[in-house]
This record gives C-alpha cells, sequence and structure tokens, in this order.
C-alpha cells in the first residue's frame, strides 16, 4: 500500500478556510485518496474521497494535482468543531482478498476562534 | 439503524490475563479490520478479514488473536503475551472492491492493563 506523508499540526482561523495538505507519491493507478477525521477519543468519521478529479461533498472539497502525487483536503468555513485529527490514507478497492486500511499519523487541526 | 458497536466503552484487566474485545457490524460488510491507537499517535493495524474464516496479520500483531466465525463479529483477543496492551482500540467494516463506500469504525474500547 502507498504511504502518506502529513504535517504534524496545524492552526486555522476560525470562518477560514482549512487546506490540509498530504502526499502519496508511490500510489498506484487504482488507489483512492480517502480523508478521515478522528474527534479526540471517537472512531475517526468519513470525510471524502476520489481518484483523480477533484470532489466536494457537504463537508469537505478534495483536490488532487494532476500526477496524483499528492492532494489537499479543503474545509471551507471552518469551525471549532472541526479541531480533530485528520487522516489522509491511500486505498486500494480490490476484489481479492488484498484490501486493507493503513493508516499514518495524521494532522493534527486546531481551529483558532 | 446499521452501524459497528464496540464492547465495552472501557476495561480494565490485571496484568497477565487475557481479554477479549468485541466488535459486531450489521452493515453486511465482509471486511473488519483491528487498530490500536496510543496517545498522541496514530492508528496502527493489528489484523484484518476480508472474509469469514481467514484473517491477515497487520503491522502490529504479536500479542494478539482473533477469530472470524461469523461475517458480523471480529473479537479480539489481548493476550498476556502482548507487552504494553494499555491502549485505545479500534474496529473497522468495509466492503472491499466496493470503490463508492467508505470504512466505518465503531468508538473504541479503551482498555487499561494495571
Amino acid at each position: 500500500d502507498a504511504k502518506t506523508t502529513q504535517p504534524t499540526s496545524m492552526d486555522c482561523a476560525e470562518g477560514r478556510a482549512a487546506n490540509l495538505p498530504c502526499n502519496h507519491s508511490t500510489i498506484s493507478g487504482n488507489e483512492y485518496v480517502y480523508w478521515y477525521r478522528q474527534i479526540h477519543s471517537q472512531g475517526p468519521q468519513y470525510i471524502i474521497h476520489g481518484l483523480k478529479n477533484n470532489e466536494t461533498n457537504e463537508m469537505a472539497s478534495l483536490i488532487i494535482t494532476e500526477d496524483r502525487k499528492s492532494s489537499t483536503l479543503i474545509l471551507p468555513h471552518a469551525t471549532l468543531r472541526d479541531t480533530a485529527v485528520y487522516y489522509c490514507i491511500v486505498r486500494l478497492h480490490s476484489n481479492f482478498g488484498n484490501e486493507k486500511l493503513t493508516f499514518g499519523t495524521g494532522t493534527r487541526l486546531t481551529i483558532i476562534p | 439503524d446499521g452501524g459497528i458497536t464496540q464492547s465495552p466503552k472501557y476495561l480494565f484487566r490485571k496484568e497477565g490475563q487475557n481479554v477479549t474485545l468485541s466488535c459486531e457490524q450489521n452493515l453486511n460488510h465482509d471486511a473488519m479490520y483491528w487498530y490500536r491507537q496510543d496517545p498522541g499517535q496514530g492508528l496502527r493495524l493489528i489484523y484484518y478479514s476480508q472474509i469469514v474464516n481467514d484473517f491477515q496479520k497487520g503491522d502490529i500483531a504479536e500479542g494478539y488473536s482473533v477469530s472470524r466465525e461469523k461475517k458480523e463479529s471480529f473479537p479480539l483477543t489481548v493476550t498476556s503475551a502482548q507487552k504494553n496492551p494499555t491502549a485505545f482500540y479500534l474496529c473497522a467494516s468495509s466492503t472491499p472492491g466496493a470503490v463508492n463506500t467508505e470504512a466505518f469504525f465503531g468508538q473504541g474500547t479503551r482498555l487499561t492493563v494495571v
């Protein structure tokens, strides 16, 4: 599985856009980029995923570079409730029994009032 | 409501005792996973199972064991061989091969060994 690299921590002012980068330079053609977040002492929550096109949903936008070696999660108007650890993972979707989810250390995002 | 349930939420055990953490899902997912999380750390994969009666070791399987006798259930046993078992344990499930579905996580079990 491709590995991901994320900054350890970031701060963002409340109401501003939070841009969280992720490097996945060894990603293969059939691996998807997924983002999850974890609020303290809870299970991770799914945010968004994509293959090569940019994606948007009610929570966030995902921008994937053309070479797919990096991506950025954008929270357009950050609120205090967005303070969490954000995980970027690459996930192989496979019917052949070799799919596993590997998480890194994530980015601790703190929203500043 | 469909979901994934871990129990108990908090668990205390004496050193040297085996303990089993429960994980049940009613999402009809084939794949299930166990992760360990230490304070300030990310998630590390212990074991995963793609199908009933089959499972594979993750990155930190030593001192742990699992079984997958039913699709809905993937219990994790923390054995006395695990050197530092105190941690937050998370279970997840997913549908392998299904692109537009995400993995779902339970709310975790916090194990403290004294």
